[in-house]
């Protein structure tokens, strides 16, 4: 069975400076990988995906995650975050030939302080 | 394109009353899939279609939830009766035809269900 950790439940962090949230993965078959963010009373939206390829995969609002399969790990960094960055981020798998059903850590709610 | 719609955004109910939650998914979208979020449990998926199909329903908690798709552009999940522990965010989202395991999934905003 999948299942994915997201190690820090909650990220304070000031205003331009860098940030990780990591995330790690377990499975028995190859996986895809997705970062999704939740503003406050929205919706996931897409951040990013790892298919194939390149380890490293760029995101939109300058977020990018690196897929390290020795460690099973997809952290999410960004080098210099924004107040608007304020929100809660979820790392998922889903399992490759599935339907596309996705397994989703707890989340890491990033705080942004000014 | 509107997105995925749900109604209502909000509901309060008192327990042991019937709830009625709705999904539009995206024109086209032929994956449709029900969510529940908690601060315990985080987003548990529920239930999920294919062209209007229930394809896996084990994560439905109990026989008070059920879930149908009449069509290709309206799902509901009934919870009957409710109780208090039935409060959560309920979320739809919908992958596009030819759902894959790759495919982004597109949410909609959501339902806040209080059962009190």
């Amino acid at each position: 069975a999948q299942s994915v950790t997201q190690l820090d439940s909650q990220v304070p962090v000031f205003e331009e400076a860098p940030v990780e949230l990591r995330c790690n993965y377990s499975s028995s078959v190859s996986v895809y990988l997705f970062w999704y963010v939740q503003y406050p009373n929205q919706g996931l939206q897409l951040l990013l995906k790892y298919l194939s390829g390149s380890t490293l995969v760029k995101g939109i609002n300058g977020f990018e995650a690196e897929f390290n399969k020795s460690q099973t790990s997809f952290h999410l960094r960004k080098p210099s975050v924004h107040i608007s960055d304020t929100a809660e981020y979820f790392c998922a798998v889903s399992e490759w030939g599935s339907q596309g059903n996705l397994i989703f850590g707890k989340g890491t709610k990033l705080s942004v302080k000014p | 394109d509107a997105g995925v719609i749900q109604s209502p955004r909000h509901e309060v109910t008192e327990m042991g009353q019937e709830v009625t939650l709705r999904c539009k998914p995206i024109s086209g979208h032929d994956y449709l899939f029900w969510y529940r979020q908690t601060m315990m449990r985080g987003l548990e998926l529920l239930i999920y279609f294919n062209n209007n199909v229930p394809i896996d329903d084990s994560g439905m908690p109990e026989d008070r939830f059920s879930a149908k798709m009449p069509n290709a552009s309206f799902s509901t999940l009934k919870i009957q009766p409710s109780e208090p522990r039935d409060s959560a965010v309920y979320f739809c989202a919908s992958i596009p035809s030819g759902g894959s395991s790759y495919n982004e999934q597109f949410f909609g905003p959501g339902t806040r269900l209080t059962v009190l």
